[in-house]
């Protein structure tokens, strides 16, 4: 089954760009979808088919997915941003399959 | 807008039997295929199934088939899944989400309902 990973936490001061990555074999070839969840909150899509931005979703969220990487970027990272960000994809053999998701920390 | 409210979660005693509901407006419901996605608490997220858009075609994860089984009312806008054999690790927060993708299945969730808790103990 396909495996995917993510790290635990990453932490960014506000205004600076945090990189959040989602690790998995030949991951480029796949499409990869990305949601904000904020503590009690639902999952929210922010980033799908590695880079399109759904409407409503701040131009600072960006994607980009190459080799066995793909990742999340916030550019000026605000208070806000503060959230549990898991990727997400198809594979033939794990069906939709998410990562263990990252905790972001806003310092 | 879109809405998704889910009911019917509580609690249930291991090998009972559970029916959530899922009432969907705001766009056209027998259009888009339609998913249960859960998170057991301080876990993370889970696919749990799929039913196209018109309810021809079902998938399910590894972890629930056989158990559990997704359906969909097109005359009423709603979602079912009706879960047996129910266990302590089904315990979670269970999700309705909507497909990304007109009349296809897609692989990803473009709107999400805030969940219902499924909790399931002796």
């Amino acid at each position: 089954s396909y495996v995917l990973t993510q790290p635990p936490s990453v932490s960014v001061a506000p205004g600076k760009t945090a990189k959040i990555t989602c690790g998995g074999s030949n991951i480029q070839i796949k499409s990869v979808h990305w949601y904000q969840q904020k503590p009690g909150q639902a999952p929210v899509l922010v980033i799908y088919n590695n880079g399109d931005r759904p409407s409503g979703i701040s131009e600072r969220f960006s994607g980009s997915n190459s080799g066995d990487t793909a990742t999340l970027t916030i550019s000026r990272v605000e208070a806000g941003d503060e959230a549990d960000y898991y990727c997400q994809l198809w594979d033939v053999d794990s069906d939709r399959l998410f990562g263990p998701g990252t905790k972001v920390t806003v310092l | 807008q879109v809405q998704l409210v889910e009911s019917g979660g509580g609690v249930v005693q291991p090998g009972r039997s559970l029916r959530l509901s899922c009432a969907a407006s705001g766009f056209i419901f027998s259009d888009y295929a339609m998913h249960w996605v859960r998170q057991a608490p301080g876990k993370g997220l889970e696919w749990v199934a799929v039913v196209s858009y018109d309810g021809s075609d079902e998938y399910y994860a590894d972890s629930v088939k056989g158990r559990f089984s997704i359906s969909r009312d097109n005359s009423q806008n709603t979602l079912y899944l009706q879960m047996n054999s129910l266990r302590v690790d089904d315990t979670a927060v269970y999700y309705c989400a909507k497909d990304g993708l007109l009349l296809v299945l897609g692989d990803y969730f473009d709107y999400w309902g805030q969940g219902t808790l499924v909790a399931v103990s002796s």
